[in-house]
This record gives C-alpha cells, structure tokens and sequence, in this order.
C-alpha cells in the first residue's frame, strides 16, 4: 500500500539552527512528492514538489528537498531557522494519472526557540 | 491572483443537522479536491471533480456526504445528519491538470464542530 512516514511528530530547534523534517514513502511506482506548510487555523501553503526532474527541489523560504530514491526518501532542510518557520509541515505524494489525489503524512510540528 | 476560498470558515451545529460548505477554486482551474482533516492528522481524500464530473469517491465519503460542482465552477459539499465524528477542518483545493501531473493549491478550509 502507498504511505509516507513523517518521523518525529514535533521538532524543536534553535533559531538560527538547521532544520531537518524527515519523509519516507512507500510505493512500488514512482511518486510525485510535496511538502506543504500550515500555518495555525490556515489551509496548506506549497513549500516544494519534485515532480522526477532535478532530485534536489528548491522551494520558498529557504527550504529545498532531495529525493533520495535509493532511501525512498524526501526529506525537508533549511540551513537556519526563522521564528516564521514554527509551523506544521506535511509531506504527501501522489502517483499522477487519472487521481492524482494527495496522500499525506500525520504532519511534524516545528517549534523554533530565540 | 486570487486563490481557492471557502466559506463559511466556521460552523458549529447540533448533531442531526445539515449542513453545506462552499469552495471556490482559482479560475480557470479544472480540478477540485475535498479532503477532510481531523486534529492532530493530515489530510485524508474525500473526492474530486475534473470539471463537473465528479470521478472518484473515498470509501470516508459514505451516504451521508454530497458533493457537486454544477457548472464546473464552485463546488459544494453537504454533510446530512451530521454526527460527532464529522467534527474536522475540510479543506478544498484546486488545481490546473497540465500533463500526467498536477499542483493543488489549498483553501483556507472550513472548521466543523458538532455538538
């Protein structure tokens, strides 16, 4: 069954720190793969995507992905950490073709302290 | 370039009623997805609509959810007798299908408590 695995349901860092938010997933067929940011009480803001071109993927803020095939994962950096960064991040995937829905993770709270 | 909207943001109701939340997609946009999430998880596929076709249901969408986007515009989703476990954030977003993929931007989401 297709899933990503978001380890570590809350990260604290200091700011100014990096900040590592880890995702791996499982399928049998390549996947598309996201990380979204929500904010408390918002919806879900696209940070990045790697959609198989380039397999490290730069997004807004600072953060950027790589998508290790041969660890079936995609995790999340940002060489420092901005108190704005204190958010939930989710990863998801999708599989393209007719759906193309977006299966998520259960989510990492980051937490950033001065 | 505005982006997806809903409305209401919030509603609280009693348990057994009905109720309806609208999402307007970015214009132009052909796909429209519902997702519910509940606290402390992510989002979880409810259904979507390629135009005003509505193509694939989950399994979480049973008899007492609805779904339409008439003209291929806005869509609605209803929830009939509505019981505590409908309590979740459902979120919409909508997306422009170019290729084998496609990107979903999100809705600000609509907030359901039932009492």
């Amino acid at each position: 069954a297709q899933s990503v695995t978001q380890l570590g349901s809350h990260v604290s860092v200091s700011e100014g720190a990096l900040v590592l938010l880890r995702c791996n997933y499982s399928s049998s067929v390549p996947p598309y793969l996201f990380w979204y940011v929500q904010y408390p009480n918002q919806g879900l803001q696209l940070l990045l995507k790697y959609t198989s071109a380039a397999t490290l993927v730069k997004g807004i803020n600072g953060f950027e992905a790589e998508f290790k095939k041969s660890e079936t994962s995609f995790h999340l950096t940002k060489p420092s950490a901005h108190m704005s960064d204190a958010a939930e991040y989710f990863c998801a995937v999708s599989f393209g073709g007719a759906t193309n829905k977006l299966i998520f993770g259960t989510g990492t709270l980051l937490a950033v302290q001065p | 370039d505005t982006g997806v909207s809903q409305n209401p943001r919030h509603k609280i109701t009693k348990r057994g009623q009905n109720v309806t939340f609208r999402c307007d997609p970015i214009s132009e946009h052909n796909r429209l997805y519902w997702y519910r999430q509940t606290l402390g998880q992510g989002p979880e596929f409810l259904t979507y609509f390629q135009n005003e076709a509505q193509l694939e249901k989950s399994r979480l969408l049973s008899d007492r959810f609805s779904a339409e986007r008439p003209k291929g515009s806005f869509s609605t989703l209803e929830i009939q007798r509505t019981e505590q476990g409908d309590s979740a954030m459902y979120l919409c977003a909508s997306s422009l299908v170019s290729g084998f993929t496609d990107t979903q931007y999100f809705g600000p989401g609509t907030r359901l408590t039932v009492l």
